[in-house]
């Protein structure tokens, strides 16, 4: 069964604090997103990678970075988080090759207070 | 040219009437039209895909109806249930590139028995 897991459901973090969100997915997919979700904005793309140590920016990179040292793991990082990151973030894995489903986590509920 | 408009953003249906959500985009490129269906906290997970050289695709209650011309897209659920609650994306993206796809802004859908 396909599986990609977020390290934790829900996470309250200080202003300034450097935070690390993990993903993790066991389908050996090429291809890995961010994504955060906020209401009536839908699910915006914050970056993706398509191979090892490759990343490329989504819709919107600002304040944040990614990691991607192992081809199952994909990390975002948030430099100096600000509650104007308050947000759910979703990891998502697709494999290569057209029109391929993706597949979502659970989901990280991230506070910044 | 990457944006993807979705409506309603919410919807209330009776059990048995038909759920209608709508979509349009505006770059042609696009080539690959998914629906996603996100449960309260679950991730987003693959309804049902189509593709542009089809302009209708039925898969059980559920249909996609394609319409190139206009550029857009709709899901029809037939006979509606109270299970079928959810949030649904549309998305669109292409087979070229990174594979990526843009999402719409969701639609919170009720079914009330």
């Amino acid at each position: 069964d396909v599986k990609v897991t977020q390290s934790s459901r829900y996470l309250v973090k200080r202003t300034g604090e450097k935070v690390f969100l993990e993903c993790v997915q066991d389908m050996d997919h090429e291809n890995m997103f961010w994504y955060r979700q906020d209401p009536g904005l839908g699910l915006r793309l914050i970056y993706f990678s398509y191979d090892v140590k490759m990343k490329e920016k989504g819709d919107i990179p600002e304040g944040y970075s990614v990691s991607r040292e192992k081809k199952e793991r994909f990390s975002l990082i948030l430099e100096s988080a600000s509650t104007n990151q308050t947000s759910m973030y979703l990891c998502a894995s697709r494999p290569g090759g057209s029109n391929t489903e993706a597949f979502f986590g659970q989901g990280t509920r991230l506070t910044v207070v | 040219q990457q944006q993807v408009k979705q409506s309603p953003q919410s919807l209330i249906v009776q059990k048995g009437g038909i759920s209608i959500i709508n979509c349009a985009y505006e770059n042609t490129a696009f080539d690959y039209f998914p629906w996603y269906q996100q449960f309260p906290g679950k991730g987003p997970a693959l309804l049902i895909a189509i593709r542009p050289d089809v302009s209708e695709k039925k898969e059980g209650r559920f249909t996609i109806s394609f319409n190139k011309s206009a550029k857009q897209f709709s899901l029809h659920i037939m006979d509606s249930q109270p299970g079928d609650s959810a949030t649904y994306f549309c998305a669109a993206g292409w087979s070229g590139g990174y594979q990526k796809v843009t999402f719409g802004t969701g639609t919170k859908l009720q079914v009330i028995p």
